[in-house]
């Protein structure tokens, strides 16, 4: 079963801030949160990840609560070519077995101009 | 460097024959994990492997195999397929190990399987 939740659908306007909600109030403490967006049934982009710190890159930035229990996927300055599923994701790992990755239903984010 | 490579991009193949979909990981992952994508269940994993070594397992009927080559070359089988296996077919590309687990995962474009 998927361990995190995320509101199905969000509509953001060209040029503001995408902020999108997660909730994973079942995270163990070695659980990495992962996000990922898939357009048009292409393979899933990455685009970053955290354990317990906020992390940023060059497309996004990544709050984590101190309880870890949720996250928010912020993209700064939405583009029409962000519209897409965004997954947030938790990785389950095993000692010495790998991790696998947990997709939920994912948020379908419209941006519109 | 190049990405993940999946081959073939699209499949049509009759119920209760078998298919065999490839993936070539990024150069140096050890890693290579695959998922099933349908619009009914989303998206879930099949397996992992790691040098060449099945290293963890989903919940999928023993239909579904896979194995990996000494150049970290993945291959995914599918007998007996049944109209349900129609799907998109990912594989995810990664180290495989490091520091505290952090490493990410690369997709490929992914092979569109439908069964007829």
């Amino acid at each position: 079963d998927a361990k995190t939740t995320q509101p199905p659908s969000m509509d953001c306007a060209e040029g503001r801030a995408a902020n999108l909600p997660c909730n994973h109030s079942t995270i163990s403490g070695n659980e990495y949160v992962y996000w990922y967006r898939q357009i048009h049934s292409q393979g899933p982009q990455y685009i970053i990840h955290g354990l317990k710190n906020n992390e940023t890159n060059e497309m996004a930035s990544l709050i984590i609560t101190e309880d870890r229990k949720s996250s928010t996927l912020i993209l700064p300055h939405a583009t029409l070519r962000d519209t897409a599923v965004y997954y947030c994701i938790v990785r389950v790992d095993h000692y010495n077995q790998g991790g696998k990755l947990i997709f939920g239903q994912g948020t379908e984010l419209s941006v519109k101009p | 460097k190049a990405g993940v490579t999946q081959t073939p991009r699209y499949l049509i193949k009759t119920r209760g024959q078998q298919v065999t979909l490839s993936c070539s990981p990024i150069s140096g992952h050890r890693s290579v994990s695959w998922y099933q994508q349908t619009p009914g269940q989303g998206l879930q994993f099949l397996f992992e492997y790691f040098s060449e070594t099945q290293r963890n397992k989903g919940n999928f009927p023993g239909r579904f195999s896979g194995r990996q080559f000494s150049n970290s070359r993945s291959e995914m089988n599918v007998s007996t397929l049944e109209l349900g296996d129609s799907a998109l077919y990912l594989c995810a590309s990664s180290l495989g190990q490091g520091r505290f687990f952090d490493y990410g995962y690369t997709f490929g474009s992914g092979t569109r399987l439908t069964v007829v």
